[in-house]
């Protein structure tokens, strides 16, 4: 139990399908991410935020959408996705701007791209 | 651009020492991180460097020179358990989390 909680752990979706995947921190975290882990591919960075105020998306294409309605949670929602979109979707949350803190991650969510 | 390298696989025998090696050129440098990621679960904090030299914690020891762009993690009296991947993550920034990944050591542990 990292402190990040993310739901649904599995989710498959069809390509016309609207989907969110949900995260909670209950670390007191002011920053939370969006990762997304695919097969043989490094863990990239999508989206940032800090206090709540995006500070940093990764080039991400629009049908991602991320929310972040308080610095406890955090959403990713997704819209008309492609198959090359199934992959493991990893949050996670730290303390800004602090020397040498750690960054924890939640389980991910497993997304299936129909 | 950023670059992290590692290698993709390596075989260990349990109660033996392995080193996991990592090299970095990354446009800004925070500290280096350390992650282990059992298949299906989320990456779980192994160990930070910013400063040169060793850190030490268990079996698990991390070693950083920031001149050579190099950092390894050692893990000592290898258990079946050990048995993951290693993921190498620099810190970008200051005031940021902002993590870019190397593409991780799948590390397999025989009897």
């Amino acid at each position: 139990e990292t402190g990040v909680t993310q739901t649904p752990r599995h989710l498959v979706m069809g390509m016309t399908n609207k989907k969110s995947l949900k995260c909670e921190q209950h670390l007191g975290h002011n920053a939370m991410y969006w990762y997304k882990q695919s097969a043989k591919k490094p863990l990239e960075l999508m989206f940032v935020y800090n206090f709540k105020e995006q500070t940093e998306n990764n080039s991400v294409p629009s049908r991602f959408s991320p929310e972040c309605p308080n610095s406890s949670h955090l959403f990713l929602h997704l819209h008309t996705l492609q198959p090359e979109d199934s992959a493991l979707y990893l949050c996670a949350s730290s303390q800004e701007p602090v020397v040498g803190n750690t960054i924890y991650f939640g389980e991910g969510s497993w997304l299936t791209v129909v | 651009g950023q670059n992290i390298d590692q290698p993709t696989e390596m075989t260990a025998t349990e109660g033996a020492i392995v080193q996991i090696n990592c090299t970095y050129q990354t446009s800004g440098f925070n500290g280096l991180f350390w992650y282990q990621q059992h298949a299906g679960e989320a990456p779980t904090f192994l160990s930070y460097n910013v400063l040169d030299g060793l850190e030490e914690k268990g079996r698990f020891s991390s070693f950083l020179s920031r001149s050579k762009g190099y950092s390894y993690l050692l893990l000592k009296e290898l258990q079946m358990k050990d048995s993951a991947s290693y993921l190498c993550a620099v810190k970008l920034g200051s005031n940021t989390g902002k993590l870019i990944f190397g593409q991780g050591t799948t590390l397999q542990v025989k009897p």
